[in-house]
C-alpha cells in the first residue's frame, strides 16, 4: 500500500518476554520516527532516524528499548524483558524531509498496541 | 523538551455546536505548529502546518489560527458533526523532532 504500515496491530504478551514492532514507511521517506502513547498520556517521543545519519535515541526510556532501519527503509522497534509500564500503543510515522524542513507532515501508521501482562 | 500544552483535555459538544480549544508551545526558536486528526482505529492525520505569526489555515470547517510571540495555537470546528469526533493533537516541531501535546479529545453527539 502507500501508506505506512505496521505489524502486529495488536500484541498481548508475558512480562519479561522480549518483543519486536515493525514498521514499513512510505517509499522514499528518508525520515522515520518511533513514539508510544501510553494510557491518558501524549505521544512520547522514542527515536528518530534521518537517512543515513546517527539516528537520535534520546527519547527511549531505557536500555530495554533499542530500533533499527535497515536499507533505509524498514524499522523494528524491539522491547527487552518487557514490563507492564511497556504498555502503549507505539506509532510510526515517516516523513519526506528531503526540501520540507518544519513544513514536511508526518504520516503515522496506525499504530501496534501493546499489552504486557 | 518541549512542553506542549493542550485544553481541555475532552469536549463534549451537540451535533450543530461550534468548538474551539487551545494548544500551547514554548515561543522561544518557534519552527512550525502541525495539527493532526486522530480517529479510533485509525492513523493520525495531518490537518495544518503553520509557520507564520498571524497564520490561518482552513479547510472545511475547520480552521487554525497561529501566535508565535505568545505561543499559542486555536482550532475551531464551526457546525460540528459527529464524524468529528477524535483526539486532535497538535505538535512543535524544533530540530527535527515533534513535540506533541497530549491531545483535545472531541465527542461530538448527534
Amino acid at each position: 500500500g502507500a501508506g505506512v504500515s505496521q505489524s502486529p496491530s495488536n500484541k498481548v504478551t508475558e512480562k519479561g518476554k522480549d518483543v519486536e514492532l515493525r514498521c514499513d514507511p512510505i517509499s522514499g521517506h528518508t525520515a522515520l520516527y518511533w513514539y508510544r502513547q501510553s494510557l491518558g498520556q501524549g505521544l512520547e517521543f522514542l527515536i528518530y532516524f534521518q537517512g543515513n545519519s546517527a539516528p537520535d535515541k534520546s527519547g527511549l526510556p531505557s536500555d530495554r528499548f533499542s530500533a533499527e532501519r535497515t536499507g533505509g527503509s524498514v524499522s523494528t522497534l524491539t522491547i527487552q524483558r518487557t514490563q507492564q509500564e511497556d504498555s502503549a500503543v507505539y506509532l510510526c510515522a515517516s516523513r519526506s524531509a528531503v526540501g520540507s524542513g518544519s513544513t514536511g507532515e508526518l504520516f503515522f501508521g496506525e499504530g501496534s498496541r501493546l499489552t504486557v501482562l | 523538551i518541549l512542553n506542549v500544552e493542550q485544553s481541555p483535555q475532552s469536549l463534549h459538544v451537540q451535533e450543530g455546536d461550534s468548538t474551539n480549544f487551545t494548544c500551547s508551545f514554548p515561543s522561544s526558536n518557534f519552527y512550525a505548529l502541525h495539527w493532526y486528526r486522530w480517529e479510533t482505529a485509525k492513523s493520525p492525520e495531518a490537518l495544518f502546518v503553520m509557520t507564520l505569526n498571524g497564520d490561518e489555515k482552513k479547510k472545511g470547517r475547520i480552521s487554525a489560527t497561529l501566535n508565535t510571540k505568545e505561543g499559542y495555537s486555536y482550532l475551531y470546528i464551526k457546525g460540528s458533526q459527529p464524524e468529528d469526533s477524535a483526539t486532535y493533537l497538535c505538535a512543535s516541531y524544533n530540530f527535527n523532532k515533534f513535540y506533541f501535546g497530549s491531545g483535545t479529545k472531541l465527542n461530538v453527539k448527534p
